[in-house]
């Protein structure tokens, strides 16, 4: 049991399509995140909520919106995508920012846009 | 901000010997640096972190040693096992009071050979 969960596992969509990626965190943390991880990159922040605050926003494409709303709950909404945003989408939480605790990921959604 | 360079990208090693991955950052006011562990398919997990006020920290076969100087910390791994083999990410903070931005290494492949 991982404490964070994240629904779909995989998901395929066109580029027209509009899906949402949801993570739910068990944890009773303070803080969720979006990461995005590619092949051959680091791990990339696109979002942060603190106690369902948005207080990181890391210059990502306005086709991914972020949801809120509570502090166990966060999804991704993910519209108009391109071939180039297919990888996997990781969920973490934290009790405190991260100089202070560690993060706790979920087991991903791999995205593929066709 | 925070910038992480992590080497080697690849690593092999005989069942049974020891690993060394090192890992630089550029922000001499960063205090936390984790280490996490992704094996194939799975979600990152934190294995071993230390804080700036120590210089080394063990936990078993693995072993985290820091130079706040340098401005670089290394990840030790003993008698290495073939369940070692994954890919390991160094990690560090952005420096400040409520910062949740974590920068990440491009990672390590760790294969260690039976």
């Amino acid at each position: 049991e991982t404490g964070v969960t994240q629904t779909p596992r995989h998901l395929v969509m066109g580029m027209t399509n509009k899906k949402s990626l949801k993570c739910e965190q068990h944890l009773g943390h303070n803080a969720m995140y979006w990461y995005k991880q590619s092949a051959k990159k680091p791990l990339e922040l696109m979002f942060v909520y603190s106690l369902e605050e948005r207080v990181e926003n890391n210059s990502v494409p306005s086709r991914f919106s972020p949801e809120c709303p509570n502090s166990s709950h966060l999804f991704l909404h993910l519209h108009t995508l391109q071939p180039e945003d297919s990888a996997l989408y990781l969920c973490a939480s934290s009790q405190e920012e991260v100089g202070l605790s560690p993060l706790h990921f979920g087991n991903g959604t791999r995205l593929t846009v066709t | 901000g925070e910038n992480v360079e992590q080497h080697p990208s690849t690593l092999s090693v005989q069942e049974g010997d020891s690993a060394v991955i090192k890992c630089t950052y550029s922000d001499s006011a960063s205090n936390y640096f984790p280490w996490y562990k992704q094996e194939l398919g799975k979600r990152p997990q934190l294995i071993i972190d230390i804080r700036s006020n120590v210089g080394e920290k063990k936990d078993q076969r693995i072993a985290v040693t820091l130079n706040k100087t340098a401005k670089h910390f290394s990840l030790h791994i003993t008698e290495t096992q073939p369940e070692d083999s994954a890919v390991y990410f160094c990690a560090a903070p952005e420096a400040g009071a409520g910062s949740y931005q974590l920068t990440f290494g491009k990672g390590t492949k760790l294969s260690v050979i039976p």
